[in-house]
Formats: structure tokens, C-alpha cells, sequence
């Protein structure tokens, strides 16, 4: 089973429509990211989470929110989702830095996003 | 100076071949590089961990030159297989830690 899933892996939906992606991972680390990426413009943070109770805004984190129900999940929400949102969504995963063995991020299968 | 800079390629080599790719990064004191690859539509997955001066693993090496800031790497006997997107990964400055990467490296090898 992967350690880091996310659902729905396709998803089209219309301009103005609430979308959330979803994020479980049984990897047990604490830190756990939200990404898009685009053609071109490479992986973008939109959000971050250090635990349950410490959220952090990404580079690009407007028109975005996230939920961090548990260690092992993380939602990505669009309010109100507009086009130029379409793009492919990623969550990842992170253990504690410093570490060689544990410093690597392990990122989920993606979303594929479509906003018309 | 952008954090993570990368050729993009695309890289277009025989089977059998050598090809190395470079990276730059901005933040001098990062201490962990990472390399990834990307394949289509799917996700990024770790290839090469950098902690000191380099690391080899098979036909794959990856060197770190922290005086000039970058860090390469070397795929000796190219395979089909390796055809892919390659992602040159640093920590962001800041006590956070944040990984930043690269825009990737297409590499296409052909038969």
C-alpha cells in the first residue's frame, strides 16, 4: 500500500464550485506539504504543516485553505475554484531535518486537476 | 539569483550514453541536496541524497561543489529507463527548512 495517498486522483470541476483534494499518509511524519505544478513553472508551495496545530502559507497560498484533521491528514480546499487553478496538486510528506535517513520528502500519486 | 536553477533540456542522448546535468543554488548554507525524478504525470521520487562532497549509487553519481554552488549528475551507460525529468532539490534559507526545487531537466534517451 503507498504511504501517501490522495483522493480524488482526477477531478473536473466547474468555475465557483468548492472543491477539496485530500491527503493521508501512514509514514508518520509531522510535516506534511501542499504543492501544484504547472508546465513550465516547476513544483509551487501553496501550503504547509508542521503538526496539527501550526499551519503555514506557501508561496502561491491565495485562493487556497487547508485543514490538518490529524497527523496523517491534510486537506486542500479551493473555495471558489477559477481556471487558472487547473494544474496537477501534490501532497507530500517530510520527517524530522537534519538526518539523512529521514530527511527526505515522499510526495503522494497527484491530483489532476481541471477547472472549466 | 533564483534559489534552484536547472538547465531544462531537453537532453537528448544515445543508449549507452553519458550525460550530466547541473544546478545552482542561492542559499550557502545549506548543508542536504536532494536529486528526484519525475516520470509523466506522475510524482517526483527521490534518487540521490547529497550530504558532503558527493554520492554514488550504480551508474548514477552526484557531486556537490559548495564553493561555486552546485551540484551535478552523472548517469553513466544511459537506459531507456532513465528517460524522465530530473529535479535538483536545496533547502530554502530560513529556520523552517523548506525543500526548493528546481524546474527539472528533461532527459530523453533513445535506442
Amino acid at each position: 500500500d503507498a504511504d501517501v495517498t490522495q483522493t480524488p486522483r482526477n477531478r473536473i470541476t466547474k468555475t465557483g464550485k468548492r472543491i477539496m483534494l485530500e491527503c493521508s499518509q501512514t509514514k508518520g511524519h509531522d510535516r506534511m506539504y501542499w504543492y501544484r505544478q504547472d508546465p513550465g513553472l516547476g513544483l509551487r508551495l501553496i501550503y504547509y504543516s508542521f503538526d496539527v496545530k501550526d499551519i503555514n502559507k506557501g508561496e502561491i497560498s491565495d485562493g487556497y485553505s487547508v485543514s490538518r484533521q490529524a497527523q496523517a491528514k491534510f486537506s486542500l480546499s479551493l473555495e471558489s475554484a477559477i481556471p487558472n487553478q487547473t494544474a496537477l496538486y501534490f501532497c507530500a510528506t517530510r520527517g524530522a531535518t537534519g538526518t539523512p535517513s529521514t530527511d527526505t520528502q515522499y510526495f503522494g500519486p497527484g491530483t489532476r486537476l481541471t477547472v472549466l | 539569483r533564483k534559489e534552484v536553477e536547472q538547465d531544462p533540456g531537453p537532453f537528448n542522448v544515445p543508449e549507452g550514453a553519458t550525460v550530466a546535468f547541473n544546478c545552482t543554488y542561492s542559499n550557502s548554507a545549506s548543508q542536504s541536496f536532494f536529486w528526484y525524478r519525475q516520470d509523466c504525470r506522475k510524482e517526483p521520487k527521490l534518487l540521490m541524497s547529497v550530504y558532503s562532497s558527493g554520492n554514488e549509487d550504480g551508474r548514477f553519481t552526484a557531486q556537490l561543489n559548495r564553493a561555486s554552488q552546485y551540484i551535478s549528475l552523472l548517469i553513466r551507460d544511459s537506459k531507456l529507463s532513465d528517460s524522465a525529468t530530473y529535479l535538483c532539490v536545496a533547502p530554502q534559507g530560513g529556520s523552517q527548512g523548506n525543500l526548493i526545487f528546481g524546474k527539472g531537466t528533461k532527459l530523453s534517451v533513445k535506442p
